[in-house]
């Protein structure tokens, strides 16, 4: 069974601060992991993507892996208001060849 | 320019009716897709096509009929639409079925069943 689990939010964080998304896949033998940002009304946007375990930096955005505990994180670093979004954990699951989402987590950034 | 458009944006129907979404990418990707995302913000694969190709058919009803005349269109034709139908419909398109890091999305058409 194919299962990606977000908590859905609103997740509530003072502009600055650090935004911390958490995300659990079902399968261990999983290999890519990626993070999606959606607007309101607008598309899925891939902001990263991670394969192996530890840290990937890119800006302000931090995605941890952990394979072992079947976690993923994003953490967004000095939080602005553009950053509030509803943001998306998605896995590429060994055997398939598209990708599972989870159902979103809703960041508010407020000024 | 425009990798991934969709046709139309906004869809209203009332039950019952055919209905066709159109789908066309330019980045001259091998593998194109299509989600249902529903008022939960849940985001779902329905098909995958990879040039010309089905590739994967996620459980969805035979009403949802996908065509892909070449590999830059994927469409969608859904017959006799009911309102559980009602939601957004991404198309999105890959390199290929192996670089689905690199998953670009059109803009969505929001379909409303009446």
């Amino acid at each position: 069974q194919k299962e990606v689990e977000q908590n859905s939010g609103p997740l509530s964080v003072p502009e600055g601060a650090i935004a911390s998304l958490n995300c659990t896949y079902s399968d261990r033998g999983s290999q890519s992991f990626f993070w999606y940002r959606q607007y309101s009304g607008k598309s899925p946007e891939l902001i990263m993507f991670i394969y192996s375990n530890g840290d990937k930096e890119d800006g302000r955005f931090t995605a941890q892996l952990n394979k072992a505990s079947q976690y993923v994180s994003l953490l967004i670093r000095d939080s602005q208001p553009s950053d509030s979004a509803t943001y998306l954990c998605a896995v590429l699951f060994s055997g398939y060849s598209t990708l599972t989402f989870g159902k979103g987590t809703m960041l508010l950034v407020s000024p | 320019d425009t990798a991934v458009s969709q046709t139309p944006k906004y869809l209203v129907t009332q039950m019952g009716n055919d209905k066709s979404i159109k789908c066309e990418q330019n980045l001259g990707h091998d593998t194109m897709y299509w989600y249902k995302q529903d008022s939960k913000k849940f985001l779902k694969i329905m098909f995958s096509y990879n040039n010309k190709e089905l590739i994967i058919n996620e459980t969805v009803p035979n009403r949802f009929s996908p065509k892909s005349p070449d590999k830059a269109h994927l469409n969608l034709h859904i017959n006799s639409l009911e309102l559980g139908d009602s939601a957004v419909y991404f198309c999105a398109s890959s390199p290929d079925l192996h670089n689905t890091d690199t998953q670009y999305f059109g803009p969505g058409t929001r379909l409303t069943v009446l």
